[in-house]
């Protein structure tokens, strides 16, 4: 049963507007969560992190949002731009040095230019 | 700057054969994974090492053997390939303490 859910397969967004995604999680013993980016026929790259401790990070056009309550966490990209088009993957754990991170299925973003 | 490597990029498998995907990191790391990734479903842990020496089982390990004899290489090992097998599958890194996992490139497997 999947822990991690991005009920959103793919997204499209004009340039230079705002790029939402969204995740939820069932399990309420995460408490780190990451944002990745994927470009075709290359791996995963980190983008991103929050720890529970927190309900919002920011890094520079990229922030992510956590809302414990509702078990759900958000990625904002401001403004959007071509080249951020790929497949985004969120994640999540129970713990910065847990053995096992849990993954969504993706949401592949497009940005109109 | 390799990071994590992996080799084959591409391989095709008929039924039965065994093969073993090659991972190598040069960061250090104390922690090096597997995971596939198949349509629907994510990224999926299927052996984790901790260290030399040192490996375990993550969701879906039947069907996969591993080893960790040095902290840089973790090879995946498929003793008798079946077509559930066809994923692409991916090796990762990272420090223990730390969350953030490096992926490499992703080894595209084909069992017919």
């Amino acid at each position: 049963d999947q822990q991690v859910k991005q009920n959103s397969p793919s997204l499209s967004v004009q340039e230079g507007r705002i790029s939402i995604l969204n995740c939820d999680y069932t399990n309420s013993m995460f408490d780190y969560f990451l944002w990745y980016k994927k470009y075709p026929a290359e791996g995963p790259t980190f983008l991103i992190s929050i720890s529970s401790i927190k309900d919002k990070n920011e890094d520079g056009r990229f922030t992510v949002f956590l809302n414990k309550s509702a078990k759900h966490l958000s990625l904002h990209i401001v403004p959007s731009q071509p080249g951020d088009s790929a497949v985004y993957f969120c994640a999540a754990s129970e713990g910065t040095g847990a053995n096992n991170l849990f993954f969504g299925t993706g949401t592949r973003l497009t940005v109109i230019p | 700057n390799a990071g994590v490597t992996q080799t084959p990029k591409f391989q095709v498998l008929k039924t039965g054969q065994s093969m073993t995907l090659q991972c190598a990191q040069d960061m250090n790391h104390e922690y090096m994974s597997w995971y596939r990734q198949d349509p629907g479903m994510g990224l999926r842990l299927i052996h984790y090492s901790v260290g030399a020496g040192i490996t375990d089982q993550g969701e879906v390990p039947n069907g996969y053997n591993v080893s960790r004899s040095t902290t840089e290489d973790f090879p995946l090992r498929l003793l008798s390939a079946a077509p559930s097998q066809t994923s692409v599958y991916f090796c990762a890194s990272r420090r223990l303490a730390t969350g953030e996992l490096f992926f490499g490139e992703g080894s595209r497997l084909t069992v017919l």
